[in-house]
């Protein structure tokens, strides 16, 4: 079954304590990309990457890392995260003619 | 830069009523535009595109959108409107420029169809 895998699906952390969230994709699907989901601002893009070693930035980026070391993982890392971070993660994966297939979600809470 | 436009926040219409969510968009070059569903606790659904061909796409449950050019518009449709319906709709634009394949998302329509 084509699925994109999202770990965990509930965090509640505190500030400054060093979290990663896993993405895994089975479709072997070339681009990668992290969301983060807020009341009435939709979805918006923190980075993508568009193979393995290639990631850039998105619309919000800051108090983000990522790295593609394989075309099927994603990791999102946040180093010191802050109580703005609190929000809804997701991650998905396309191709180049596809739609986006998204993760289950990350509901993350910093305290 | 490319954008989207859900004008609308929250859409209430009665059960068997036709239903439609409006999108906008705003790209440099050819879109290529989807729709979303996501239900309370749950990632997002795919539930149609249009790349390419008829400005009329069909896709799950029942749900049609209509790619008009001119309005560069692509508004979600349905003729009948079912309870199981409600939840929350994102519509999405990228296009396929060099290597750039950013999807960028509306801030989406909360709709609810009411017994």
């Amino acid at each position: 079954e084509a699925q994109v895998t999202q770990n965990p699906r509930y965090l509640i952390t505190v500030t400054g304590k060093k979290l990663t969230v896993t993405c895994s994709q089975n479709m072997n699907h070339e681009y990668m990309s992290w969301y983060r989901q807020d009341p009435g601002l939709g979805l918006r893009q923190i980075y993508y990457s568009m193979n393995v070693e290639v990631t850039d930035k998105g619309d919000v980026p800051e108090g983000y890392k990522v790295s593609r070391k394989e075309k099927r993982n994603f990791p999102l890392i946040l180093e010191s995260p802050s109580p703005n971070q609190t929000s809804l993660y997701f991650c998905a994966s396309q191709d180049r003619r596809t739609e986006a297939f998204f993760g289950q979600g990350t509901r993350l809470t910093v305290v | 830069a490319q954008s989207v436009a859900q004008p609308e926040d929250q859409v209430n219409v009665a059960e068997g009523n036709p239903l439609t969510v409006k999108c906008t968009y705003s790209v440099s070059g050819n879109p290529y535009l989807f729709w979303y569903v996501q239900y309370p606790n749950r990632g997002l659904q795919f539930l149609l595109k249009y790349i390419t061909g008829d400005n009329l796409v069909k896709g799950s449950y029942g749900f049609e959108a209509e790619f008009n050019k001119s309005q560069t518009s692509f508004h979600l449709k349905k003729p009948s409107a079912l309870v199981s319906d409600s939840a929350l709709y994102f519509c999405a634009v990228r296009v396929l420029s060099g290597s750039a394949r950013q999807l960028t998302f509306g801030s989406g329509t909360q709709l609810t169809v009411l017994p």
